[in-house]
Order: structure tokens, then C-alpha cells, then sequence
């Protein structure tokens, strides 16, 4: 299994430039998550899927769009960059049944500047 | 999700048990305690769970206490590997989106 995996690794991006963070998993995970990571802060949850088709805003969603159309992948969409967007992107999945809780599984992350 | 608090750093002498305190004082009935790290620069890594026993795997140890306002995250044996930030996260079993909450976590130092 590869786990998670995330491309591209790095990425520079222009002020109002467009983009697609790529995110995929091959364990069959139903929930997949994308979180950003500022410079020596937590993470912040930014949207979450639990199943292809279905999607929703987590804590700071602004400026960003997803979609979930088959249960490997769940891309991420940066419309208009901006500076503030510059941050370390995490994409997560877990298996979710019932009201069971098991853990997420990160990726290696995708770091974005915007200049 | 309940609130937790943790020191922001530590050190621990290698080969040594590091024990790393958080407290949730807010914690509920239903909501576990999670533990997670993250060595510079990677994703987050999964460590270990509980609700109210004490919970051991091969990476660590849980120590929840009695009334749960409190637990204990150890690594037995500290290898300078274990050098990361360790965070702390309570949460309710199946809860929306299954989303956890990343406060700022405690950043554990082993040294040789």
C-alpha cells in the first residue's frame, strides 16, 4: 500500500494564479480530509468528504473548492492565489463505521507559496 | 470537542521514558482522548486512543486518570527519532466529519 500520497511536493504560485492540489489512497478509506499548516501553528481543517459525491466546509474553507468523485481521490482547488494561502497542505483519510473512531493517515504534504 | 492543554516543550534523555502531560479538564462522557505527532516537516502520525482505561501499543502508552480530566502520553524508551511536536486531541468517536482539532502541542526534545 502507498498510503496516502500527495503531488506536487513544492509548488510557486503567482497572485491570482489557479491550482490543484492532488490527493489520493488506496486503503479504501470512505472520509478524506485537507488541512493547512501555517508556520508554527496546528492544523486547520479546511474541507472534508465522507464519500465520493459528497463534500463540506471545515473550519477555514474560504478560497478553496473540492470534489470527491470516486473514493481514491480528493482533489483540492485553489481558485485565485493568494499570500495568505501560502501554508503546508496535509491530506488525511480514515475508515469511518458506525460510531467507531479510527485514525487518520496523513500525507506527506504539499508546501505552496503564493508571491 | 473539549479543550486540552499541554506544556509547549520538553526534553528527554535518550533511552529514557518521556512522559508527556495533557490536561481536559472539559472533557464529556463520550469523547476520547488522541494522541499524534509530527516530526519536522512530515504529516502527522497516529499514535494511540482511549475513552477511560489505560490503552498500550507498540509505539506508546496511554495513562488516562481516573475522573479523565487528565492523561499521560509515554514513549518507554526515547530515541532521538522520537523528536517531534506532539499534540494532544479530544474528540467525539464518529463525529462529524471525523475532524480532529490540532491546538499547538508540546514539543518534545530528546537528547544524547
Amino acid at each position: 500500500n502507498a498510503g496516502v500520497t500527495q503531488t506536487p511536493k513544492f509548488r510557486i504560485l503567482k497572485i491570482g494564479q489557479s491550482m490543484t492540489l492532488q490527493c489520493a489512497q488506496d486503503m479504501n478509506h470512505n472520509y478524506m480530509y485537507w488541512y493547512r499548516q501555517d508556520p508554527g501553528m496546528g492544523l486547520k481543517l479546511i474541507y472534508y468528504s465522507v464519500g465520493a459525491g459528497i463534500t463540506d466546509k471545515g473550519e477555514v474553507p474560504n478560497g478553496y473548492n473540492v470534489s470527491r468523485s470516486t473514493t481514491e481521490d480528493f482533489p483540492l482547488r485553489l481558485e485565485l492565489a493568494a499570500p495568505s494561502q501560502t501554508s503546508v497542505y496535509f491530506c488525511a483519510s480514515s475508515k469511518q463505521s458506525g460510531g467507531s473512531s479510527y485514525e487518520q493517515y496523513f500525507g506527506p504534504g504539499t508546501r505552496l507559496t503564493v508571491t | 470537542d473539549a479543550k486540552t492543554t499541554q506544556p509547549p516543550s520538553m526534553d528527554c534523555a535518550e533511552g529514557r521514558a518521556a512522559n508527556l502531560p495533557c490536561n481536559h479538564s472539559t472533557i464529556s462522557g463520550n469523547e476520547y482522548v488522541y494522541w499524534y505527532r509530527q516530526i519536522h516537516s512530515q504529516g502527522p502520525q497516529y499514535i494511540i486512543h482511549g475513552l477511560k482505561n489505560n490503552e498500550t501499543n507498540e509505539m506508546a502508552s496511554l495513562i488516562i486518570t481516573e475522573d479523565r480530566k487528565s492523561s499521560t502520553l509515554i514513549l518507554p524508551h526515547a530515541t532521538l527519532r522520537d523528536t517531534a511536536v506532539y499534540y494532544c486531541i479530544v474528540r467525539v468517536a464518529g463525529g462529524a466529519g471525523n475532524m480532529l482539532t490540532f491546538g499547538g502541542g508540546t514539543r518534545l526534545m530528546v537528547k544524547p
